[in-house]
């Protein structure tokens, strides 16, 4: 079974650090992972798309990283703010015409 | 990329109720996707709605509970029936945006009573 996991489910972090996400999946053979940020009671706003064949991705502050080999992908935020405080979501396409959801983490910058 | 318009953005219901939720996109797109995610949960594909063809449901998902329209490339609607409390849920639409990246829309927050 295709499962794609966030770890940890919360993070609180000071105003002004560094942090990284997690995000594994069980399958190896994908075709691309997407980073998405989500406001409470709101919709979906993309990050960064990784393609299958990219290793990492930037974009101001936010870099993506991926690792097929070992199912891993990380985001790492620089010099974190208050307004970065969302539940940011992995979605993985495993090649079958869907994303497949990780449960989130939910970042609070403190500050 | 593609900008998508969601109606209602949320709503109460009566249990035994039926609620439609509008999908409109402001350019065409092949494929449009509904997803649930219920409260504390990630996001789960419902159908694919494709133009011209009955849309593809997911496993758990009947198109008895959960009727799907598409009458052009541009517009989706969800119904979700026969409402019980379980349904309270905010309900997405996306559109696929070139190598499969999906836009979402803002999202229909449904709360049963």
């Amino acid at each position: 079974k295709q499962e794609v996991t966030q770890i940890p489910a919360a993070l609180s972090v000071p105003e002004g650090e560094n942090l990284v996400l997690n995000c594994s999946f069980t399958d190896s053979a994908i075709y691309n992972l997407q980073w998405f940020r989500q406001d409470p009671g709101k919709g979906l706003t993309s990050l960064l798309l990784i393609q299958s064949s990219q290793r990492e991705q930037t974009s101001g502050r936010l870099n993506a990283s991926l690792d097929k080999s070992s199912g891993r992908s990380t985001l790492y935020i620089a010099a974190s703010q208050p307004g970065d405080s969302a539940t940011y979501l992995c979605a993985v396409h495993f090649g079958n015409e869907k994303l497949t959801f990780g449960t989130g983490t939910r970042l609070t910058i403190i500050p | 990329s593609a900008v998508i318009s969601q109606k209602p953005s949320r709503d109460i219901c009566q249990r035994g109720t039926s609620l439609t939720i509008q999908c409109q996109v402001d350019s065409q797109v092949t494929m449009m996707f509904w997803y649930r995610q219920q409260p504390g949960q990630s996001l789960t594909l419902i159908a694919t709605a494709n133009q011209g063809s009955e849309a593809t449901y997911e496993s758990g998902f009947v198109i008895d509970k959960f009727p799907i329209s598409r009458p052009n490339l541009t517009f989706s609607t969800l119904t979700v029936s026969n409402m019980s409390p379980e349904d309270s849920s905010i309900y997405l639409c996306s559109v696929g945006a070139g190598a499969n990246v999906l836009t979402f829309g803002a999202g229909s927050r449904l709360t049963v009573l």
